[in-house]
């Protein structure tokens, strides 16, 4: 059963680098079958896709947030990660990782418990 | 203002019938693309309901079902029950926006 876990600083401050990552466990992040995406939820908000990547490498990203995201994957760890670079309170949410079968098509299943990353000085 | 409309609450009383809709547009919904329902309760990850349009997952009570017809689509809740109580979201694909899009969230209170 495929499971994710996120980790990471839960406390930025303005202007850096937001990075976070996603633990994979119960498959090969190296499978063809899933896209590995992020998302966050700001408080009080909705949901926000931020970006995904697929085991080829091949990135795709919320043009809201593209000049600022990078996500990437590490697996000799069967992880990937996010990293959201200049960052100000308005990025202050909880960040989900997840699993899609597509991108025009897909859905976002299992996601993990969320983390809650706080930008403030 | 989120690409996908939802209304922000419905509430009903424990056994009731319930719907919430998702209304987007000729780039989304109404191109074709699929939409899925998710459902958010505090502390816990989001749980996938409904998946292309109308499938529900294994584990998933048929009390829950979709359904989708033009530029809009909607989640009924049948027979509520107090743990339902919970935020519920649709998803789609814009192609306008090149982008996985959302609904604003709506809550379901169960009185």
């Amino acid at each position: 059963q495929l499971q994710l876990q996120e980790s990471g600083p839960g406390l930025v401050k303005p202007s850096e680098t937001l990075s976070l990552t996603c633990a994979v466990s119960g498959d090969s992040i190296r499978s063809s079958t899933y896209y590995w995406g992020w998302l966050r939820q700001p408080p009080g908000k909705g949901l926000e896709w931020i970006g995904s990547l697929y085991y080829s490498g091949s990135t795709y990203y919320n043009p809201s947030l593209k000049s600022r995201v990078t996500i990437s994957v590490d697996t000799s760890r069967n992880q990937f990660s996010l990293n959201l670079s200049s960052v100000t309170a308005a990025d202050t949410a909880t960040y989900y990782c997840a699993t899609s079968t597509g991108i025009s098509y897909g859905w976002f299943d299992p996601w993990g418990q969320g983390t809650l990353v706080t930008v403030s000085s | 203002q989120s690409v996908l409309t939802q209304p922000p609450s419905v509430s009903g009383a424990p056994g009731q019938r319930v719907t919430i809709s998702c209304t987007g547009s000729s780039s989304n919904i109404g191109f074709g693309y699929d939409v899925h329902w998710y459902q958010l309760l505090p502390g816990t990850a989001p749980k996938l309901l409904i998946y292309g349009n109308t499938k529900r997952p294994s584990g998933v009570p048929d009390r829950f079902s979709g359904s989708k017809s033009g530029t809009s689509a909607s989640l009924a809740i049948s027979g509520l029950q107090a743990e339902d109580e919970a935020d519920f979201y649709c998803q789609s694909y814009d192609r306008g926006l090149s982008g996985l899009v959302f609904g604003g969230g709506t809550k379901l209170t169960v009185l």
